[in-house]
């Protein structure tokens, strides 16, 4: 089945530091991959995307690259600041002919400290 | 204008009771979905429409019944209401062109 498997939180960081958040797949097939973003007290957001191998998806500063040969999405950013403190999920969808079903990772809390 | 709206936003119920929350989008998709989020974040699939047609229906109690009137609109209903069914749901929807949108969630309580 398919399935994703991400770095397990809390992560807790000062502001200007590097953010990395591993994400590995598991897919049959072709799959798109997303990283959504949920602020406390919100819904999902859509952060970023890739729909094939090698794509970069990038977005307020976060980026991350489709690996097809190490079935990787890892998300990155330089320089957080106290605003991108939120729950970050990787996830995949194999796109069929009536729906986009997510398979999400377990999510990921990231703590940015002023 | 808000593009997939839940509502109500909290809700707060006694064991046994009957529920329903609703979810409407304004975005012209095809396929509408409920996603459950218990209280460690973890997000699960529970049901899915395409057309008002049922295609993803997970392992979910039977107390648990979605309909979908038109096409815009994914109620979930909800019986005989259980503590272990305090969670946030979350309403999506997407269309073959687009990623899913997610609604702001609701969080139920059971007591």
């Amino acid at each position: 089945g398919n399935s994703v498997t991400q770095m397990e939180g809390p992560v807790t960081l000062s502001e200007e530091a590097f953010l990395t958040i591993n994400c590995t797949y598991t897919a049959t097939g072709y799959p798109s991959l997303f990283w959504y973003v949920q602020y406390p007290g919100e819904g999902l957001q859509l952060l970023l995307k890739a729909t094939k191998a090698d794509d970069k998806g990038s977005n307020k500063g976060f980026e991350a690259t489709y690996r097809k040969e190490t079935t990787s999405f890892h998300l990155e950013k330089g320089s957080v600041q106290v605003s991108d403190s939120a729950v970050y999920f990787c996830a995949l969808s194999l796109y069929r002919s009536n729906d986009y079903k997510l398979s999400f990772g377990a999510g990921t809390t990231v703590t940015v400290r002023a | 204008d808000t593009a997939v709206s839940q509502t109500p936003k909290y809700l707060v119920t006694q064991m046994g009771n009957d529920k329903s929350i609703k979810c409407e989008q304004n975005l012209g998709h095809d396929t509408m979905y409920w996603y459950k989020q218990d209280s460690k974040k973890f997000l699960k699939i529970m049901f899915s429409y395409n057309n008002k047609e049922l295609i993803i229906n997970e392992t979910v109690p039977n107390r648990f019944s979605p309909k979908s009137p038109d096409k815009a609109h994914l109620n979930l209903h909800i019986n005989s209401l259980e503590l272990g069914d305090s969670a946030v749901y979350f309403c999506a929807s997407s269309s073959h062109l687009t990623e899913a949108f997610f609604g702001q969630g609701t969080r139920l309580t059971v007591v």
